[in-house]
């Protein structure tokens, strides 16, 4: 069970758009700490896609964008494309746990 | 740029232990962060712990507190995870990540398989 609670599976169309949300708590994002979003395309190692709730690492399409509001945050992926099929984690700082956590991951279907 | 290269996939016994490394180059080793965060087949992410070099000194996550020891190298731009004890649920991809808030970049990962 995940501190942060993703859905298992989101799905669209291409050029559609799609969100992914993260569900925290009070011990978590709720209380002010940042979440950061990571992309893992299958057999490869995570990258970071987002971070500090809504920061572009430089080479990551302005498709994609971030947001948080009390104790959730949400990335969007705008004209979505064949290859943004992938996982996607959410990730934030836990001060009951006093360490870094995860979500349990989203899988993104192009259909 | 730093970038992370870890050492080769290891085959364990049930009460062993293993030690991965990560060699970090292209960048100052000891203004970074280093954490290793473990990945069981068709699992989520799960961080395991870390170390700041110029530090020295490594945080746990409570679930590891004991069974991991995380260190750093500074002479070598490298830094270690060892895990003891080891049990069949170990058996995972194992990462390290430069750390800041979050983490960037990462290894490619080291399979670690524990079976008899």
């Amino acid at each position: 069970q995940s501190v942060l609670t993703q859905p298992p599976s989101v799905s669209g169309a291409p050029g559609q758009r799609v969100t992914i949300s993260c569900t925290g708590s009070s011990f978590n994002i709720g209380a002010g700490y940042d979440v950061h979003w990571y992309q893992q395309l299958p057999g490869t190692a995570p990258k970071v896609l987002i971070y500090g709730n809504s920061n572009r690492p430089s080479g990551v399409p302005d498709r994609f964008s971030g947001s948080k509001s009390g104790t959730s945050a949400s990335l969007a992926i705008t004209g979505l494309q064949a290859e943004d099929e992938a996982d996607y984690f959410c990730q934030s700082y836990d001060s009951s746990l006093s360490g870094w956590v995860f979500g349990g991951g989203t899988k993104l279907t192009v259909l | 740029q730093v970038q992370l290269v870890q050492s080769g996939a290891e085959v364990k016994k049930p009460g062993s232990s293993v030690k991965v490394s990560c060699k970090a180059s292209g960048g100052t080793f000891s203004s970074y962060g280093f954490s290793w965060v473990r990945q069981a087949p068709g699992q989520g992410l799960e961080w395991m712990g870390g170390i700041i070099p110029i530090f020295g000194t490594a945080n746990y996550a409570q679930k590891f507190e004991g069974r991991v020891t995380i260190t750093a190298d500074e002479s070598s731009s490298t830094a270690y995870m060892e895990l003891s004890s080891l049990r069949s649920e170990d058996t995972a991809v194992y990462y390290c990540a430069g750390t800041r808030d979050w983490f960037d970049p990462w290894g490619q990962g080291t399979l670690v398989t524990v079976s008899s």
